[in-house]
């Protein structure tokens, strides 16, 4: 599977658009991005994920580019409660999450 | 629907001990996978299964053993626990076909 890289930490003001952006140049064809968030000491929890068109749940959107080597997970009025690290994770055929450090959200009120 | 379950939630083991990490899920789920997470780290992949009676190894499967008799259940057993293993463990599981996992809400071990 495609190795992943995200920033390591990004502050965003309460109300505001989260971005958090996440590279992976290397994913195949056939591979998805998926988003994942840990809140504090919880086990992670699925927030979206996608091919190649863009998708919209009701926690986030994800842009993927056209090339498909990035992607933007978009928090669209971020609150207190999104403080978490946020995982960018590309996912083959075999369905085997693979965790990287991921990118910690700090939400400033 | 329960969802995915773990026991304990907390555990203290003697080095040399063992134990046994008990997962179920009530979801149907073909997929399930074990984790650890140290401390500052990210989640580190274990063992996993694609249903029952099937499992492979992950990215740190050296110290545990698992099995997957039932679609349900999905034990990670500690032989021997050493200090390294103190840690977080989750277990997960998903749909057959997809990688949206559900998590348990993690068992804290300390190996002393």
């Amino acid at each position: 599977d495609a190795k992943t890289t995200q920033p390591p930490s990004m502050d965003c003001a309460e109300g505001r658009a989260a971005n958090l952006p996440c590279n992976h140049s290397t994913i195949s064809g056939n591979e998805y991005v998926y988003w994942y968030r840990q809140i504090h000491s919880q086990g992670p929890q699925y927030i979206i994920h996608g091919l190649k068109n863009n998708e919209t749940n009701e926690m986030a959107s994800l842009i993927i580019t056209e090339d498909r080597k990035s992607s933007t997970l978009i928090l669209p009025h971020a609150t207190l409660r999104d403080t978490a690290v946020y995982y960018c994770i590309v996912v083959g055929s075999n369905y085997k999450l693979t965790f990287g450090k991921g990118t910690l959200l700090t939400v400033n009120p | 629907n329960a969802g995915v379950t773990q026991t304990p939630k907390f555990r203290i083991l003697k080095i040399g001990q063992s134990m046994t990490l008990q997962c179920a899920q009530d979801m149907n789920h073909n997929y399930m996978y074990w984790y650890r997470q140290d401390p500052g780290m990210g989640l580190k992949l274990i063992y996993y299964s694609v249903g029952a009676g099937i499992t492979d190894k992950g990215e740190v499967p050296n110290g545990y053993n698992v099995s997957r008799s039932t679609t349900e259940d999905f034990p990670l057993r500690l032989e021997l626990a050493a200090p390294s293993q103190t840690s977080v463990y989750f277990c997960a599981s998903s749909y057959f076909g997809g990688a949206e996992a559900f998590f348990g809400q993690g068992t804290r071990l300390t190996v002393v």
